[in-house]
């Protein structure tokens, strides 16, 4: 696609509900990044995907907290047993290269927690 | 001390005023530096890169990087109602870690 897709938009779960975020990101970006947006602040990296690999996964918050990309394009991000500080703004990124390349981002998931 | 400092604002200006956004930084291996712009209820929108010190020019936007100061800026000329939104400087840690700023939202006022 043109750009980078996620859905759902907004989510809505009740505390202690497992959630899947999806990112469709550009077509052919061999990199994939989540980020984490609280209200008023800026974007908070959680992980990172070269292909299907899992390079860096040091901004997870919790063990919680699972993401996968396993055919190297699509990738979820999972929560599980939501708590109330789960609820933020979920990023998904692409990029074209392993190297320096500026990452491109999604319109994120608005994920609130009852 | 965060490593990316940024003035949340919020910062209102006239229409046709001359933008200045400012955020100071602490890791002086920092190399490229990223200026997105973020609309409510969107993702972050690239508007320019730079890699080292020096200006960047591209339309009605300069950025320019002081790396002696830890000091970096995005200029808008003849700013719009249209240019009213969340301005965040973003610098990569390593070649894909973004430390992101809290981000300065602006409105321009008509």
């Amino acid at each position: 696609g043109a750009g980078v897709s996620q859905s759902p938009r907004y989510k809505v779960a009740k505390r202690g509900q497992d959630v899947a975020l999806r990112c469709d990101p550009i077509s052919g970006h061999v990199s994939l990044f989540w980020y984490q947006q609280a209200l008023g602040q800026g974007p908070e990296f959680l992980t990172y995907f070269q292909n299907e690999a899992q390079l860096d996964k040091s901004g997870l918050p919790s063990d919680r907290f699972f993401a996968e990309r396993p055919e190297g394009s699509v990738s979820t991000l999972k929560i599980q047993r939501t708590q109330q500080e789960d609820s933020a703004v979920y990023l998904c990124a692409s990029s074209g290269g392993t190297g320096f390349q500026p990452q491109h981002f999604g319109d994120g998931t608005r994920l609130s927690i009852l | 001390q965060k490593e990316v400092e940024q003035d949340p604002g919020p910062l209102s200006v006239p229409e046709g005023a001359i933008v200045s956004l400012n955020c100071t930084y602490s890791n002086s291996a920092f190399q490229y530096f990223m200026w997105y712009r973020q609309y409510s209820r969107k993702g972050p929108e690239l508007l320019m890169y730079t890699y080292s010190s020096g200006n960047k020019e591209d339309g009605r936007f300069t950025a320019q990087v002081d790396k002696s100061s830890k000091y970096i800026s995005l200029f808008i000329r003849d700013s719009q109602p249209s240019d009213s939104a969340t301005y965040l400087c973003a610098m990569p840690s390593g070649t894909y870690k973004y430390i992101f700023g809290t981000g300065t939202r602006l409105k321009v006022l008509a």
